[in-house]
């Protein structure tokens, strides 16, 4: 079984600074996907990034990057110029990419809090 | 841009009703999926739906539980005799095809009494 492992439970920025989320994971599988989901205080979750594993660049998406590293299965987030809304639960998440199935299998989070 | 909404967004019920919780995918989004949320835990995985047939369930999913899609357009999650435990925030996700990105509605949180 996928599992998801993120061992930053909490971290803090300062406003405009960068700080980067870890997460590791677990797989047998050589096609798959990996998210990064962000959870406010409004309990919604929200897609930040998405990454193929086939795709051996690292996705970007404005202020936010991803640090991939198939070998050592990792998949770090890192958030530029860090903004108070940026302040929220982040979520690490799996997904199979060949065959059926394709649910997320999330890990613990981490909340991120932004300092002004 | 498109949204998954759900509804309600609060209910509290007593322990052993029935509850029902909707959710209205993205338009031309085929298959569906509710996750559960303990609060302070993770997510986790209850059921994926698609052609009107459960395609996979977690061992959370037991028979207290069903999906259906009654109306072609509402995908909804009933739990027949609510526990205490059964308190948590449900989110429904929905994609266009299996392999894409899944998108979250804003939750439903229950509370059981």
């Amino acid at each position: 079984a996928q599992t998801v492992t993120q061992s930053q439970p909490e971290m803090s920025v300062q406003e405009a600074e960068t700080v980067t989320l870890s997460c590791t994971y677990d797989t047998s599988e050589s096609d798959y996907y990996l998210f990064w989901y962000k959870q406010p205080p409004s309990r919604q979750m929200i897609l930040v990034i998405r990454q193929e594993a086939y795709k051996q660049q690292n996705a970007t998406e404005n202020r936010f990057s991803v640090n991939f590293q198939k070998a050592a299965k990792s998949f770090s987030l890192k958030i530029s110029d860090s903004q108070l809304g940026d302040a929220a639960m982040y979520f690490c998440a799996y997904r199979r990419g060949g065959g059926s199935n394709y649910k997320l299998t999330f890990g613990k989070g981490t909340l991120l809090t932004v300092n002004p | 841009e498109p949204e998954v909404t759900q509804t309600p967004s609060h209910q509290v019920t007593q322990m052993g009703q029935e509850v029902i919780l909707r959710c209205v995918p993205i338009s031309n989004h085929l298959y569906f999926y509710w996750y559960r949320q303990i609060l302070g835990q993770k997510v986790e995985f209850l059921v994926s739906f698609y052609n009107n047939e459960i395609s996979e369930k977690s061992e959370i999913f037991d028979d207290q539980f069903s999906v259906e899609r009654p109306d072609g357009s509402n995908f909804t999650l009933k739990i027949r005799s609510t526990k205490l435990e059964d308190s948590a925030m449900y989110f429904c996700a929905t994609a266009r095809q299996e392999q894409e990105t899944q998108y979250f509605g804003p939750g439903t949180r229950l509370l059981v009494l």
